[in-house]
């Protein structure tokens, strides 16, 4: 089965500096999927990218899905305190979306 | 449109009882998907019902089963709880497969005591 390696595990960053989560799997990606999960909560989708090359922006969030298809990364912009969550990347596996083990992300005001 | 709506939000049973977790899809949705997720293990999958058939199925005992009605809700059996079952159990749901995206559910957190 498809796994997917997050990094890192966490991450610790002051209101409005930048920061990027990586997302890497050891079989090429068909459909990578960003989730954030606040504690104890259910997971919000964020976006898909299914294409080579694709990137696709929201708000101050902004992924791309590398040409290889194998690794995706999140970025977001000028954090802010509400981006504070653990983000999970997800892809399509035989039918099933697997995930990472995700990245907690704590912002400091 | 309503989201997954998951029930209960919180359960406490006593070891060797049994459980059992409900989830209703979106609308329209045909798939659905369980996990449960826990602090050491991450989200990991229980199986997936689509059209009233489980379509695949994790690496979880046997103990633990569910099914699927004819209006697409999905039941979630765990019989002869153990201390390691409590955790946050999500469902997700999907128009088809994992193609068309997932919604999940706000969980279930069981507490096994």
């Amino acid at each position: 089965s498809q796994e997917l390696e997050q990094s890192p595990q966490s991450l610790i960053v002051q209101e409005g500096k930048n920061l990027t989560i990586n997302c890497t799997s050891s079989k090429t990606l068909y459909g990578l999927y960003w989730y954030k999960q606040k504690y104890g909560e259910g997971l919000i989708f964020l976006m898909m990218l299914q294409k080579g090359g694709e990137e696709k922006s929201h708000e101050k969030i902004t992924a791309k899905l590398d040409e290889k298809k194998q690794q995706s990364s999140l970025h977001i912009t000028a954090s802010q305190p509400s981006h504070a969550g653990i983000y999970l990347c997800g892809a399509d596996d035989n039918n099933d979306m697997r995930f990472g083990a995700g990245t907690r992300l704590t912002v400091k005001p | 449109k309503a989201g997954v709506t998951q029930t209960p939000r919180y359960l406490i049973k006593t070891r060797g009882q049994q459980v059992t977790l409900s989830c209703s899809p979106i609308s329209g949705h045909r798939s659905v998907s369980w996990y449960q997720q826990t602090p050491g293990q991450g989200l990991q999958f229980l199986f997936e019902y689509f059209s009233e058939t489980q379509r695949n199925k994790g690496n979880f005992p046997g103990r633990f089963s569910g099914r699927q009605f004819s209006n697409s809700r999905s039941e979630m059996n765990v019989s002869t709880l153990e201390l390691g079952d409590s955790a946050l159990y999500l469902c997700a749901s999907s128009r088809a497969s994992a193609n068309y995206g997932y919604t999940f559910g706000s969980g279930t957190r069981l507490t096994v005591v």
